[in-house]
């Protein structure tokens, strides 16, 4: 039962350009979604959110956007840093316990 | 703020036995929440606590266990562990409005032979 995808394992991209990661849901009683980033041998931080009733959220380089008729969301990031390079997983919020999460994307910036 | 530990970081055990996992929360963090992550995979939710009761449970056997203490520590107990236990486990600790992000520790990993 994944209720939340990230169908792209990975992505590289050069430094300065924009990184986008994508993620699609299928549960419409989502009401909130998160995204988090890990770098290896730590726990997952976390990144930005956005609430269903909002279709764009914006922190500095971080902006996430949520199309609710298509239950997609994406985060972008520009310019995008070497530092930027970990593994982003998008999560969602039926309620306030069980979140679901992706699998999660694999991001490369190249210097 | 101390962020959330966990402990031990790594730890073999054979299939049949027992574990508990313990987790430390960040200060002020009254809500904790327990994740299994299989390699490849986004954590999948085991169970949350909430003022020491159980406040919410995954699609998880009732061999995984769960303890909140008065001081919001935590425990994950796992019994007649399995091959397919073997995973990151991650403990996550929250207020009470865990929409605005959970706070993870770094995992312990075991890995069941």
């Amino acid at each position: 039962d994944q209720q939340v995808k990230q169908n792209s394992p990975s992505l590289s991209v050069q430094e300065g350009r924009i990184s986008i990661l994508n993620c699609d849901y299928t549960n419409s009683m989502f009401d909130y979604f998160l995204w988090y980033k890990k770098y290896p041998a730590e726990g997952p931080t976390f990144l930005i959110s956005i609430s269903s009733i909002k279709d764009k959220n914006e922190d500095g380089r971080f902006t996430v956007f949520l199309n609710k008729s298509a239950k997609h969301l994406s985060l972008h990031i520009v310019p995008s840093q070497p530092g930027d390079s970990a593994v982003y997983f998008c999560a969602a919020n039926p309620n306030n316990n069980d979140m679901r999460f992706g699998a999660g994307t694999r991001l490369t910036v190249k210097p | 703020e101390t962020g959330v530990t966990q402990s031990p970081t790594h730890l073999i055990k054979t299939r049949g036995q027992q574990v508990t996992l313990r987790c430390s929360s960040q200060s002020g963090h009254n809500t904790v929440s327990w994740y299994q992550q299989a390699l490849g995979q986004g954590p999948q939710f085991i169970f949350q606590y909430y003022r020491e009761e159980e406040n919410g449970r995954g699609n998880f056997p009732p061999r995984f266990s769960g303890l909140q203490f008065p001081n919001y520590s935590s425990e994950l107990n796992v019994n007649a562990l399995e091959l397919d236990d073997s995973a990151l486990y991650l403990c996550a600790s929250s207020e009470d409005h865990p929409n605005y992000g959970y706070t993870f520790g770094s995992g312990t990993r075991l890995t069941v032979v």
